[in-house]
């Protein structure tokens, strides 16, 4: 079965730490797609970043890295010296390959992260 | 270009009431599909459409429904409304229905039943 867990629910950091979100993912497919978003208070969700199954290539982007690790399942994300304005709800999600290939995302349940001044 | 753009934004209904939910994707993108977000389920996939064909649906009742016109709007629909229908609705579009796709958000529609 397809699952997306996010096990912290929130995470309170002081501006300029580092801080890393964790994602582990359940899935039958070899072929699939991780993906990470942003919610900012307003609603919207904004895309981050979309890996696929078979790119083990752990990725940076300027103060965001984001590292991939098949063997345990797992999408990390990491913020570096994270600022105010990183404060949302972060959501992971999978979109499977397999039968009726849509682009239905399986969401985790969000790690609400609150950066202090 | 412009992203995806959800109206209303805001609304309140009544119990019982039907309410109708626009979303206009970006521009060239053909899939578009619709999310429910609430604090206790999370987000939960409620349909994707494509070529005014819907292509995958979740596990909602009946009473929420969908349709894609030919230039690639979206509405959905939820009739008789029910309290723990309250939630945002998210509408999001891609370039294809298709595994993979990047899926862009919009703002979402905030609806509260009364």
């Amino acid at each position: 079965a397809q699952k997306v867990t996010q096990a912290q629910t929130e995470i309170s950091v002081v501006e300029k730490e580092d801080v890393t979100l964790d994602c582990v993912y359940e899935t039958r497919d070899t072929t699939y797609y991780l993906f990470w978003y942003k919610q900012p208070p307003s609603g919207e969700l904004v895309f981050l970043i979309r890996r696929n199954s078979f790119d083990e290539q752990n990725e940076i982007s300027g103060r965001y890295s984001w590292n991939f690790q098949k063997s345990t399942s797992s999408f990390n994300f990491t913020i570096t010296a994270s600022q105010v304005v990183d404060s949302a709800v972060y959501f992971c999600a999978l979109s499977e390959h397999g039968s009726g290939n849509t682009g239905k995302l399986i969401f985790g349940q969000g790690t609400t992260l609150q950066v202090k001044p | 270009k412009a992203g995806v753009t959800q109206t209303p934004r805001y609304l309140i209904k009544t119990r019982g009431q039907q309410v109708t939910l626009s979303c206009s994707p970006i521009s060239g993108h053909r899939s578009v599909s619709w999310y429910q977000q609430t604090p206790g389920q999370g987000l939960q996939f409620l349909f994707e459409y494509f070529s005014e064909t819907q292509r995958n649906k979740g596990n909602f009742p009946g009473r929420f429904s969908g349709r894609q016109f030919s230039n690639s709007r979206s509405e959905m629909n939820v009739s008789t409304l029910e309290l723990g229908d309250s939630a945002l609705y998210l509408c999001a579009s891609s370039l294809l229905p298709v595994s993979g796709n990047t899926i862009y958000f919009g703002e979402g529609s905030w609806l509260t039943v009364v």
